[in-house]
């Protein structure tokens, strides 16, 4: 257990929809990462929030959005979803640029 | 550009056999190494980490890794595997720019492990 809880576990959604997956982080922690792993491959970075401020950016187009809240906690929109968005989406919190912990993944099926 | 890469997409070893995984990266820089483990269905697991200093790091579960530079590895060990690490493992290397830490991980090692 890391501390780190996403929602929804899993979930479908067809061509074109948006989504949103939330993320609550590590009691303590004020910076939070994601990453798109789809089947078969390693995690990528999507961004990274600190201090409800996006710092950082990996190659993903703008219609990966997020938010960071004040109490730490964070979303990730996807808007016109593709088919290739398909993955388990996995949240890291860390404090400042310390060691990530992760949560156990937001499984997002395209349709 | 920072890569890292894990020749073996699989691999099967016997229950009590000794496990090496490799890892090979391309980075600049004195590179911030891991290995994490990810069970069927779970998110990611820290095995162990590299920042500096012996370059023989001990980690959970058994597990060891040894950095070399002029082979630009960071392979991981274990001397008697056991059915429960059965998993897929990763290596990655951590990238750390201004406020940002961001890990550039490889495609996997899946593990099975034969009684």
């Amino acid at each position: 257990e890391t501390g780190v809880t996403q929602s929804p576990t899993h979930l479908i959604k067809t061509r074109g929809q948006q989504v949103t997956l939330r993320c609550s982080s590590q009691s303590g922690h004020n910076t939070v990462s994601w990453y798109q792993q789809a089947l078969g491959q390693g995690p990528q970075f999507i961004f990274q929030y600190y201090r409800e401020e996006e710092n950082g950016r990996g190659n993903f187009p703008p219609r990966f959005s997020g938010l960071q809240f004040p109490n730490y906690s964070s979303e990730l929109n996807v808007n016109a979803l593709e088919l290739d968005d398909s993955a388990l989406y996995l949240c890291a919190s860390s404090w400042d640029t310390g060691e990530l912990f992760f949560g156990e993944g937001s499984r997002l099926t395209v349709l | 550009a920072q890569s890292v890469t894990q020749p073996d997409i699989h691999i099967t070893v016997s229950e009590g056999a000794s496990l090496e995984l490799r890892c090979n990266y391309s980075y600049g820089a004195t590179p911030y190494l891991f290995w994490y483990v990810q069970s069927p269905g779970q998110g990611l697991q820290l095995l162990l980490k590299y920042f500096s200093g012996d370059t023989l790091v001990q980690g959970i579960k058994g597990f060891e890794a040894e950095f070399k530079r002029s082979q630009s590895s960071f392979n991981l060990r274990k001397p008697s595997v056991h059915w429960s690490d059965a998993a897929e493992y990763f290596c990655a290397v951590g990238e750390y720019g201004g406020a940002t830490n961001k890990l550039i991980f490889g495609t996997g090692t899946l593990l099975a492990v034969q009684p």
